[in-house]
């Protein structure tokens, strides 16, 4: 069974910083990693996906990397803002029972502070 | 915006009711799944649809079940709603090909009473 766990729960930073959100994650067998950002009683809306044969990704001040062999992810945001308050939540893609199946890491609050 | 919409937004139901929710897949998707988030937990699996059939199942009982139409859109229906069924109900598409990446769409939140 997958689990995926992401540390810190809760993040609060002060504007401009640069900072960093984990993610691991059991099983390394998987397809696909994707992280999410999420507004309080909003969907999800995707940040950054990662192939397995990947290490990194990048989009603006968001970095991505993976290392399937130690179970770990971590999301770089540089510079933050106020407007990247959000839940950020990663997404493990791995095979079950012949089709995909995604578990999700409980999220990781975060709060920039102007 | 991913295109995938969800109908109602909003909805409110007293316990032992039943509810249907609604989802539209974005054009060309012909899969689609559907999860349950409770408050301050991450989406949790309640099954996926691929062709019209059921291809994976999550730790939900049977009062969860669905249907997915030949356009490709979706319901979830919920049978003898219970208080903890309160949750934000999230629906996704995709193409199956490789990676299989999801598109979200914005949710039902669903107060049971």
């Amino acid at each position: 069974k997958q689990e995926v766990t992401q540390i810190p729960a809760a993040l609060s930073v002060p504007e401009g910083e640069n900072l960093v959100l984990n993610c691991s994650f059991t099983d390394s067998a998987i397809y696909n990693l994707q992280w999410f950002r999420q507004d309080p009683g909003k969907g999800l809306t995707s940040l950054l996906l990662i192939q397995s044969s990947q290490r990194e990704q990048t989009s603006g001040r968001l970095n991505a990397s993976l290392d399937k062999s130690s179970g770990r992810s971590t999301l770089y945001i540089a510079a933050s803002q106020p407007g990247d308050s959000a839940t950020y939540l990663c997404a493990v893609y791995y095979p079950s029972g012949g089709y995909q199946k995604v578990t999700f890491g409980t999220g990781t609050k975060l709060q920039v502070i102007p | 915006e991913t295109g995938v919409t969800q109908s109602p937004t909003h909805l409110i139901k007293t316990r032992g009711q039943q509810v249907t929710l609604r989802c539209s897949s974005q054009s060309g998707h012909n899969t689609v799944s559907w999860y349950q988030q409770a408050l301050g937990q991450g989406p949790q699996f309640i099954f996926q649809y691929y062709r019209e059939e059921e291809n994976g199942r999550g730790n939900f009982p049977p009062r969860f079940s669905g249907l997915q139409f030949p356009n490709y859109s979706s319901e979830l229906n919920v049978n003898a709603l219970e208080l903890d069924d309160s949750a934000l109900y999230l629906c996704a598409s995709s193409w199956r090909t490789e990676p299989e990446k999801l598109f979200f769409g914005s949710g039902t939140q669903l107060s049971v009473l």
